[in-house]
């Protein structure tokens, strides 16, 4: 069974641009989370989305958003860069049932200059 | 809210040599708890998880880790470090949220150096 995709891989962006993630979860995976990684704040959970519907939110501005479509598959934006929100960014995915382990992609390096 | 510690940052062990990892969890209820690796560059490997039953549980890779409930810790051992063991540990608690759901709440990491 093929894992958790994510593209692009790499993203590098310019101050006030926008830019949109994207995150394949595993087949039968109907919950994916977003978690973003800095050297300074470690792993911050963002959101966790569950049959197109954002279920959780972490405790982050809302220029950071994002959306789930039919086929589970999910999308992360972050609206007006700024130069801390170089980060890598993680995607997770589970059966969205309580405990369930969930199962990270490789995550998406942005930088942000 | 819930919390967890890791509270080396760097651990250097000999390649052969036993290695434990530290973590210590806050939380109200019967925890859900995880290990994972990352190496550099890379997303995050489950090594093993923790949700009820039996306090020893047996990972990939040859690691285990043993559930301790009063002293609210979840030590990540290895009888014989490999060289290729060489990356960061988090240790994770997963909390249940009243809209359903989960969120891992992870601790700082911690950096494994295996000499050879």
């Amino acid at each position: 069974k093929a894992g958790v995709t994510q593209t692009p891989r790499y993203l590098i962006k310019t101050r006030g641009q926008q830019v949109t993630l994207s995150c394949s979860p595993i087949s039968g995976h109907r919950s994916v989370s977003w978690y973003q990684q800095t050297p300074g704040q470690g792993l911050q959970f963002l959101f966790e989305y569950f049959s197109e519907t954002q279920r959780n939110k972490g405790n982050f501005p809302g220029r950071f958003s994002g959306r789930q479509f039919s086929n589970s598959r999910s999308e992360m934006n972050v609206s007006t860069l700024e130069l801390g929100d170089s980060a890598l960014y993680l995607c997770a995915s589970s059966l969205g049932l309580a405990g369930e382990t969930q199962y990270f992609g490789p995550g998406t390096r942005l930088t942000v200059l | 809210a819930q919390s967890v510690t890791q509270p080396d940052i760097h651990i250097t062990v000999s390649e052969g040599a036993s290695l434990e990892l530290r973590c210590n969890y806050s939380y109200g209820a019967t925890p859900y708890l995880f290990w994972y690796v990352q190496s550099p560059g890379q997303g995050l490997q489950l090594l093993l998880k923790y949700f009820s039953g039996d306090t020893l549980v047996q990972g990939i890779k040859g690691f285990e880790a043993e559930f301790k409930r009063s002293q609210s810790s979840f030590n990540l051992r290895k009888p014989s470090v490999h060289w290729s063991d060489a990356a960061e540990y988090f240790c994770a608690v997963g909390d249940i949220l009243t809209g359903g759901g989960n969120k891992l709440t992870f601790g700082t990491g911690t950096q494994l150096k295996v000499e050879l």
